[in-house]
């Protein structure tokens, strides 16, 4: 069982639909967790952090529930350029250093 | 401009002939690391290194070697590439959580 784990879709949704992704973590130890996104062929980039309280960055909404160890990413009123591959990212500080990939959920957004 | 870059950007090489990939950072961030990223497998980190002549050893750190003589670069060295190391590589550099990207190697071993 992967350590990180998404839906790989691909979500095709409608440009104006809200679209929600989740992901699921394994480890308990894991301490800070992040969304990326991720355009085709290119490097992947911060969207937003995770907080324990949640947090919203425009359109785009996070939450963590630590209890049963899941995170969400929440997008209204998609864009076309929201079309990408999201990766949700968890770190953790054990007797390692590092970051932990899921492989992505593929959003396309049509017009 | 705050950037990692990364060279070659493409590389098209026979089994067994070594190669490095170079990478290097102006932000002066004490964490690098590299990653390969396969279809349906993710990002898997290769190595890292938390500073100056510090590395360890990633989730998938076979047929790899790496280097961190100074904090800007980190170079991924294969010295015997093999047709199941094509794969499309980046390396990062980090201040926290946050991770900045190179803008990839894409490797083949023919």
């Amino acid at each position: 069982r992967k350590e990180v784990e998404q839906d790989p879709g691909p979500f095709n949704v409608p440009e104006g639909a809200t679209v929600a992704f989740n992901c699921t973590y394994s480890n308990s130890a894991s301490q800070s967790f992040f969304w990326y996104r991720q355009d085709c062929r290119k490097e992947p980039k911060l969207l937003m952090s995770v907080y324990s309280s949640g947090n919203e960055d425009g359109r785009f909404t996070a939450q963590l529930n630590r209890a049963s160890q899941y995170i969400s990413l929440l997008i209204r009123d998609s864009k076309l350029s929201d079309s990408a591959t999201y990766l949700c990212v968890v770190f953790r500080m054990d007797s390692s250093y590092k970051l932990i990939f899921g492989s992505g959920t593929r959003l396309l957004v049509r017009p | 401009e705050a950037q990692v870059t990364q060279n070659p950007r493409y590389l098209i090489t026979v089994t067994g002939k070594k190669l490095t990939v170079t990478c290097s950072q102006n932000m002066n961030h004490e964490y690098m690391s590299w990653y390969r990223q396969d279809p349906g497998l993710g990002l898997r980190q290769i190595y890292y290194s938390m500073n100056v002549e510090v590395t360890d050893k990633g989730d998938v750190p076979e047929g790899y070697k790496v280097s961190r003589k100074e904090k800007r670069n980190f170079p991924l060295i294969l010295e015997s590439p093999s047709p199941n190391q094509t794969s499309l590589y980046f390396c990062a550099s980090s201040l926290g959580g946050e991770q900045f990207f190179g803008p990839g190697t894409r490797l083949t071993v023919l």
